[in-house]
């Protein structure tokens, strides 16, 4: 089935510093990923679709400048957490969907877990 | 995009069936309804998904009414390891499947 793999699944980092994290279709291809926040026992809050080839569209609310999304092949998407402050410490989960196939549904990656100190 | 509500939590039993009802009152014609499962520390899994009937595969059924405006995830005989939040979501791919999670369901099963 298909398979989305995150990386890295675990930072710590200090205040102040950017953070990268990929998102990769593995066995499929995705012109279209999601990008996703989630706080302890909470729901998903969805953060920005990001497109390949154009521009993230970014939810309300979402500072556009602080998390950047680039999507520059088929089957890899990046967000860059920049000067990521305590605040921004959360669990980012990403989505995507096989293009080639109709009515498939969205597939999750495992997560990264962000802790800013 | 419908919004969706489902009881917030969900008490079972070692080998009882459990459904899990969702409503979804808005639902449009193009939209499917996706069952998720998500364990803590982990993204959601998907679960079964349907547009209308029912829908069954080896780890689930979904009953989804004539109207749309609701469906039920039956999960059968279910174990220790089916603890875990089930979200109902609804969505239309041709809108580029964006997905809207709502509060989901925390079903705890016990021995």
């Amino acid at each position: 089935g298909a398979v989305v793999s995150q990386h890295p699944s675990w930072v710590i980092c200090k205040s102040g510093t950017s953070v990268k994290i990929e998102c990769r279709s593995l066995d499929f291809q995705a012109t279209t990923m999601f990008w996703y926040r989630q706080f302890p026992k909470q729901s998903l809050m969805l953060m920005a679709t990001s497109n390949e080839g154009s521009k993230a569209t970014y939810e309300q609310g979402v500072e556009k400048d602080k998390f950047l999304i680039n999507h520059a092949s088929l089957t890899l998407s990046t967000l860059t957490v920049t000067s990521a402050h305590p605040e921004d410490s959360s669990f980012y989960i990403c989505s995507a969907r096989d293009i080639r196939v109709s009515n498939q549904p969205q597939h999750f990656g495992d997560g990264t877990r962000l802790s800013i100190l | 995009l419908a919004k969706t509500t489902q009881p917030i939590s969900m008490d079972s039993y070692e080998g009882q069936e459990v459904n899990i009802t969702c409503s979804h009152n808005n639902i449009a014609t193009n939209d499917y309804i996706t069952w998720y499962q998500q364990f803590p520390s982990q993204g959601p899994r998907f679960i079964i998904q349907g547009y209308k009937t029912k829908v069954t595969n080896e780890v689930a059924s979904l009953f989804i009414p004539a109207d749309r405006k609701s469906s039920t995830l039956s999960l059968p005989r279910v174990s220790l390891s089916d603890t875990a939040v089930y979200y109902c979501l609804v969505g239309a791919f041709n809108q580029g499947g964006k997905l809207i999670f709502g509060q989901g369901t925390e079903l705890s099963v016990k021995p």
